[in-house]
C-alpha cells in the first residue's frame, strides 16, 4: 500500500521560496505507472492543484497555469521523493500542502495527510 | 484549462434524506470525473471514479452520473457519517487537473 508523507518548513517569509518534500513508500516514482502532485488547500477554501509530473521515458510536467511562472517540481529517484518549490511567496500561499499519487490517466488514489505552510513575516 | 462548477456551495439536508450535487465542465471531459468526500482536518478521499463506478469500500447509498460536460453526486439516504465537503474533479489527461470549488453539506 502506498504512503506519502510531506515535510518541510511550517513558516516562510514573504518573498521567500517555500521548499516542500513527499517521501514515497509503496511505489517507486519513476516506475511510469503513475503522476505524481502537489495541491494545496488554504484554511475554508478548496482544493488547487498546483502541479505534477510524471516519467514515462523521460520526465514530464504540467502545472497550474495560474503558479506556473513561480513554481518549479523535481524528483530525486534515488530516496524516492519528490519536491515543490514555490518562489516569491504571498500570504496568499498560506495553506494545506498536499502530495498525491494518480495512476496515469486516472483520478488520485492516494494523499499525504497534509502539512501547513503559513507564510508570515 | 477546464473550468469545473459545482453546485450548491452549502446544503442543508437531515439525515435519511435524498440529495444531489451537480459539476459542470467547461467543455467535455467524457467520463474523466471524480467525487472526494473531505472531512476537517483530512484528505479528501475517493467515492467515484470515471463518473459513476464505486470505489472499493465506498457504501453503495453513493452514486453518480453524467457524461460529457454535466455530472452529479447523489446520495440516497443521508448518514450522520456523510455529513463533509464534496469536490468534483475533472482528469482528462491532455489537461492539468481541476477541481470543483467544492460543496459543503451541513446538518439541517
Amino acid at each position: 500500500q502506498v504512503q506519502l508523507q510531506e515535510s518541510g518548513p511550517g513558516l516562510v517569509k514573504p518573498s521567500q521560496t517555500l521548499s516542500l518534500t513527499c517521501t514515497v513508500s509503496g511505489d517507486s516514482i519513476s516506475s511510469g505507472n503513475s503522476s505524481w502532485s502537489w495541491i494545496r488547500q488554504p484554511a475554508v477554501k478548496g482544493l488547487e492543484w498546483i502541479g505534477r509530473f510524471y516519467t514515462t521515458g523521460s520526465t514530464d510536467t504540467d502545472y497550474n497555469p495560474s503558479l506556473k511562472s513561480r513554481v518549479t517540481m523535481s524528483l530525486d529517484t534515488s530516496t524516492n521523493r519528490f519536491s515543490l518549490s514555490l518562489s516569491s511567496v504571498t500570504d496568499a500561499d498560506t495553506a494545506v500542502y498536499y502530495c498525491a499519487r494518480a495512476p496515469l490517466g486516472t483520478f488520485i488514489d492516494s494523499w499525504g495527510q497534509g502539512t501547513l505552510v503559513t507564510v508570515s513575516s | 484549462d477546464i473550468q469545473m462548477t459545482q453546485s450548491p456551495s452549502t446544503l442543508s439536508a437531515s439525515v435519511g434524506e435524498r440529495v444531489t450535487i451537480t459539476c459542470r465542465a467547461s467543455q467535455s471531459i467524457r467520463r474523466w470525473l471524480a467525487w472526494y468526500q473531505q472531512k476537517p482536518g483530512k484528505a479528501p478521499k475517493v467515492l467515484i471514479s470515471s463518473a459513476s463506478i464505486l470505489e472499493s469500500g465506498v457504501p453503495s447509498r453513493f452514486s453518480g452520473s453524467g457524461s460529457g460536460t454535466e455530472f452529479t453526486l447523489t446520495i440516497s439516504s443521508l448518514q450522520p457519517d456523510d455529513f463533509a465537503t464534496y469536490y468534483c474533479q475533472q482528469y482528462n489527461t491532455y489537461s492539468p487537473v481541476t477541481f470543483g470549488q467544492g460543496t459543503k453539506l451541513e446538518i439541517k
